[in-house]
């Protein structure tokens, strides 16, 4: 079974600072990922993706790949309680039918 | 314009009998997949097609059956219902089979009773 693990949380920070959201995974060949945002009672959304080791930023999101450590990890910098919600770590497979496995998610509160 | 389209949003029925989800896409994607979110918002994958062809099955009973008239339009039929199958239902497409973004319908909220 692949899996996608995230620490469940929650995971509270004030307004304003840095919130850091971390996921591992054990399919060593996934090539893709991705963090999904979901709002309590809403569906998924994604935020941001990343392919290459390293970090890639957009806008207050950094998302940051390790494929030697299969760990992935997004900080949103200047958090607002707007980011207040559920953040999904989402791996793609590989071999066979390549399909994309989600992790339970970690819950943010960004506290005023 | 909904992008990804599910009815119903909330289905509420008794233990034992059939019902349908339905989804309908308007992206011109090639996969669709429905996805099962339990109450601790795990997000699992049940099913996925390819032009209507099925790609991906996962464990999941055989009561579940998905339908694909046509690329655009992925149903979900559920015989038997089970106080276990209470969960909320999402529909999903992508461009490229799972390597692109997933475009998440609003999902359909069931209850068996």
């Amino acid at each position: 079974q692949k899996e996608v693990e995230q620490n469940s949380g929650p995971l509270s920070v004030p307004e304003g600072a840095i919130a850091s959201l971390n996921c591992t995974y054990s399919d060593r060949g996934s090539q893709s990922f991705f963090w999904y945002r979901q709002y309590s009672g809403k569906s998924p959304e994604l935020i941001m993706f990343i392919y290459s080791n390293g970090d890639k930023e957009d806008g207050r999101f950094t998302a940051q790949l390790n494929k030697a450590s299969q760990y992935v990890s997004l900080l949103i910098r200047d958090s607002q309680p707007s980011d207040s919600a559920t953040y999904l770590c989402a791996v793609q497979t590989q071999g066979g039918s390549e399909k994309l496995v989600f992790g339970k998610g970690t819950k943010l509160t960004v506290n005023p | 314009d909904t992008a990804v389209s599910q009815t119903p949003k909330y289905l509420v029925t008794q233990m034992g009998n059939d019902k349908s989800i339905k989804c309908e896409q308007n992206l011109g994607h090639d996969t669709m997949y429905w996805y099962k979110q339990d109450s601790k918002k795990f997000l699992k994958i049940m099913f996925s097609y390819n032009n209507k062809e099925l790609i991906i099955n996962e464990t999941v009973p055989n009561r579940f059956s998905p339908k694909s008239p046509d690329k655009a339009h992925l149903n979900l039929h559920i015989n038997s219902l089970e106080l276990g199958d209470s969960a909320v239902y999402f529909c999903a497409s992508s461009q490229r089979g799972g390597r692109e973004k997933l475009f998440f319908g609003s999902g359909t909220q069931l209850s068996v009773l």
